[in-house]
């Protein structure tokens, strides 16, 4: 246990559908990232949200919006996504974004099937 | 460009044996570098980190890690490879991006399988 809990662990939906990925983190932590995780690819940083800003890719395509409410809490809100997005998406959490030496702690993830 | 490249997708090593995987970066400045290990449908674990100082990192589970500087390089070791070892190691370098966070840059990952 890793104290990231990400939900769901599966989830399948079809091209027009909206959903959303949940992340919480039970470390105190001050940071935290959404990261997508392809087969024989670098994992992907997707967004980063942190008390002092929220930092994304911009190679990001819109229908991924993320949402912050509060330190411990990190949604992935989800809407006509393509089949390409297949994918397992982590989340992780750090003490704070700016430390070069920090390291993270990671959710088991979810695995994305798009239809 | 900044980046961290992992050239082999899959070493197999047998039970006992020692295991290397390889990791290769480039960074202006001084790196930071990090690996993780992820086990099968489980996130990501922290193994070690080289930040400054002994170019030699021991990390967890009989784990370490030799930063060479003028080869670029931060491999991972063990001296005696465990069936449980089997994995996805996962190379990564602390870069300095835009505004005031430094993210992680990982590798595609290398699957190590260690044959009993």
């Amino acid at each position: 246990e890793t104290g990231v809990t990400q939900t769901p662990r599966h989830l399948v939906m079809g091209m027009t559908n909206k959903k959303s990925l949940k992340c919480e983190q039970h470390l105190g932590h001050n940071a935290m990232y959404w990261y997508k995780q392809s087969a024989k690819k670098p994992l992907e940083l997707m967004f980063v949200y942190s008390l002092e800003e929220r930092v994304e890719n911009n190679s990001v395509p819109s229908r991924f919006s993320p949402e912050c409410p509060n330190s411990s809490h990190l949604f992935l809100h989800l809407h006509t996504l393509q089949p390409e997005d297949s994918a397992l998406y982590l989340c992780a959490s750090s003490q704070k974004a700016t430390s070069t030496n920090e390291k993270l702690f990671f959710g088991s993830g979810t695995q994305l099937s798009v239809l | 460009a900044q980046s961290v490249a992992q050239p082999e997708d899959q070493v197999n090593v047998a039970e006992g044996n020692p295991l290397t995987v390889k990791c290769t970066y480039s960074v202006s400045g001084n790196p930071y570098l990090f690996w993780y290990v992820q086990y099968p449908n489980r996130g990501l674990q922290f193994l070690l980190k080289y930040i400054t100082g002994d170019n030699l990192v021991k990390g967890s589970y009989g784990f370490e890690a030799e930063f060479n500087k003028s080869q670029t390089s931060f491999h991972l070791k063990k001296p005696s490879a465990l069936v449980s070892d089997s994995a996805l190691y996962f190379c990564a370098v602390r870069l300095l991006s835009s505004g005031s966070a430094r993210q992680l840059t990982f590798g595609s990952g290398t699957q190590l399988t260690v044959l009993p």
